[in-house]
This record gives structure tokens, C-alpha cells and sequence, in this order.
């Protein structure tokens, strides 16, 4: 049964860098036809996408983070990562990472979610 | 960007009831709809995909329909474990944006 696992901090300082890992187990990232990607939930709103990532390196971004993100993968660990540049309060949410199913785009397996807050 | 708007925003039903939710998306996207069931706390589970596809292990009362721009999605039989917020979501083009939920709740 594929797993997915969010990991990093809860906390981070306005102005500087979130950083989550997503660890896929019991499946290779490295799987043709799936993408990998990212969604957040502020705390009782509903859901972003941020990005999605291949296993190839080729990645896309939703337009309104695109100049502050970048989505990376490690096929070696089976991990991609989130890096988003510049937080403010307004990023903080749950941030979850995801399978996505080829050009129909549906997210069929889900992290279990991490709170991130922005806070100083 | 395609804006997704749903109908209602809130329900409340008894148990046993047909409950039917509605998506509608600003522009055409095909069939490229997907519903997801998110419970408080918890990751959204996908339900169904390309407006009709049953997801493997989703219960067979929920169903699908529609393409364009209008969507539904039914429960046919409401049980207790279904009080959820339901979302539509386009994957029709990027940014992939998801409506802003339906919760249904015990009345």
C-alpha cells in the first residue's frame, strides 16, 4: 500500500524559508504517469494546489506561488521536497503532499498532513 | 485561472436520505472533474474521478455525473460515517483549483 509522510518544521519566522520532505514508501516515485505534488489548507478554509513535481525533474507551479516556490524530487530517497520563499502569516496551513494521476490530474493518495505556522 | 463554485454550501440530512451536491466550473473542462471527502482532522480521500469514476474502495452509494461546466455528485443512501465536507476539484488546467466544499452534516 503506497504511504506518503510530510516531515519538517512546524514553525517558521516571517520572511524566511518553509521547507517540507514528502517520503513515498511502498512505491517508486520513479513510476511513469504519476506526478507528485503539493496542496495546503489554512486552518477551517479549503484547499490550494501549489505545485507538482515528475520523476523526471520537470515541475509546475500554480501561477500565484510561482515566484516563491520551488518543488524538487530525490528518486535515490524517494522523497520530493517544497521549498517556499519568503512566508507570511497567510502560509500558514496544513500542507500535504500527494500522488497525481498522469493528464487527468486527480489526487489519489494523500500525506497525512503537517501544520505549518508562520509565526515570530 | 477556472473558478469552481459549489451548491449548497451546507446541508443537513437524516440518515438514509439522497443527498446531491453540485459543481460548476467557470469554463469548459471536459470531464476532468474530481469530488473528495475530507473529515475533520484528516487528509481529503479521493471518491470519484473523471466526474464518474468510482474510486477502488469508495462505497458504491456515491456516483458521478455530468462534463462541461455542471457536475454532481450523489449520495444515494446517507450513512453516519458519510457527515463529511465534500470538494470539486478541475484537472483540466493548471493552476488545478477545488471548490470550496459542501459539509454535510446530521440533522
Amino acid at each position: 500500500q503506497l504511504q506518503l509522510q510530510e516531515s519538517g518544521p512546524g514553525l517558521v519566522k516571517p520572511s524566511e524559508t518553509l521547507s517540507l520532505t514528502c517520503t513515498v514508501s511502498g512505491g517508486s516515485i520513479s513510476t511513469t504517469n504519476f506526478y507528485w505534488g503539493w496542496i495546503r489548507q489554512p486552518p477551517g478554509k479549503g484547499l490550494e494546489w501549489i505545485g507538482n513535481t515528475y520523476y523526471g525533474g520537470s515541475t509546475y507551479y500554480n501561477p500565484s506561488l510561482k515566484s516563491r516556490v520551488t518543488i524538487s524530487v530525490d528518486t535515490s530517497k524517494n522523497q520530493f521536497s517544497l521549498n517556499l520563499s519568503a512566508v507570511t502569516a497567510a502560509d500558514t496551513a496544513v500542507y500535504y503532499c500527494a500522488r497525481i494521476f498522469g493528464d487527468s490530474h486527480y489526487f489519489d493518495y494523500w500525506g497525512q498532513g503537517t501544520l505549518v505556522t508562520v509565526s515570530s | 485561472d477556472i473558478q469552481m463554485t459549489q451548491s449548497p454550501s451546507s446541508l443537513s440530512a437524516f440518515v438514509g436520505d439522497r443527498v446531491t451536491i453540485t459543481c460548476r466550473a467557470s469554463q469548459k473542462i471536459s470531464r476532468y472533474l474530481n469530488w473528495y471527502q475530507q473529515k475533520p482532522g484528516k487528509a481529503p480521500k479521493l471518491l470519484i474521478y473523471a466526474a464518474s469514476s468510482l474510486e477502488s474502495g469508495a462505497p458504491p452509494r456515491f456516483s458521478g455525473s455530468g462534463s462541461g461546466t455542471d457536475f454532481t455528485l450523489t449520495i444515494s443512501s446517507l450513512q453516519p460515517e458519510d457527515f463529511a465536507t465534500y470538494y470539486c476539484q478541475q484537472g483540466y488546467s493548471n493552476p488545478f483549483t477545488f471548490g470550496p466544499g459542501t459539509k454535510v452534516d446530521i440533522k
